[in-house]
């Protein structure tokens, strides 16, 4: 299965931008990019997918290199409630075999 | 929509003791997932359903753990005999098949003495 590798933690400051980085060098053509977080005491929650072109909804703005080894997840005005585990997922139509790993616990200071 | 439920929140047993924890998938989605989270392995995929069936269990950890789901609406996964090392929070999701999102439920925190 391919693997994601990310930071095991950042820092941000309030209302600035962050960009959560993962790195998937083994990436299949099929495979989609997710990205999930978890807030403290909660299951996680989808923030965002895409194959290959760049993607933005309302919670985040998803860069994928051209390459597609390696992608970046935007958070364009990092708020307190943005504090938590992120992570970034490898997944070719299903979630089988998935595994979550430990993903990038993000600080948002104040 | 009320989204995944699970029950009960939180609960605590002795070793040796049966444990039964549940799920209620959100209406129309075909696929429920059972995962547990730790902090030495982070969040595992133990087993999946599609339409009610199981599809692969061979994250489930051994023997003593098993899991069914009797309908569309509802899961348990049961351990028995529970052990210490069972303590961790248990998550079920479930997911439409072309949705390509997990929607999870808040979680069972389990602790064995």
């Amino acid at each position: 299965d391919a693997k994601t590798t990310q930071p095991n933690s950042m820092e941000s400051n309030e209302e600035e931008p962050v960009h959560l980085p993962c790195n998937h060098s083994t990436i299949s053509g099929t495979d989609y990019i997710h990205w999930y977080r978890q807030l403290p005491s909660q299951g996680p929650e989808y923030v965002i997918h895409g194959l290959t072109s760049n993607v933005n909804n309302r919670m985040a703005s998803l860069a994928i290199a051209e390459d597609r080894k390696s992608s970046t997840l935007i958070l364009h005005r990092a708020t307190l409630r943005d504090a938590a585990v992120y992570y970034c997922i490898l997944s070719s139509g299903g979630y089988q075999k998935v595994t979550f790993g430990i993903g990038t616990k993000l600080q948002v200071i104040p | 929509d009320a989204g995944v439920i699970q029950s009960p929140r939180h609960e605590v047993t002795e070793m040796g003791q049966e444990v039964t924890l549940r799920c209620k998938p959100i209406s129309g989605h075909d696929y429920l997932f059972w995962y547990r989270q730790t902090m030495m392995r982070g969040l595992e995929l133990l087993i999946y359903f599609n339409n009610n069936v199981p599809i692969d269990d061979s994250g489930m950890p051994e023997d003593r753990f098993s899991a069914k789901m009797p309908n569309a609406s509802f899961s348990t996964l049961k351990i028995q005999p529970s052990e210490p090392r069972d303590s961790a929070v248990y998550f079920c999701a479930s997911s439409r098949r072309d949705s390509g999102k997990l929607f999870f439920g808040s979680g069972t925190q389990l602790s064995v003495l």
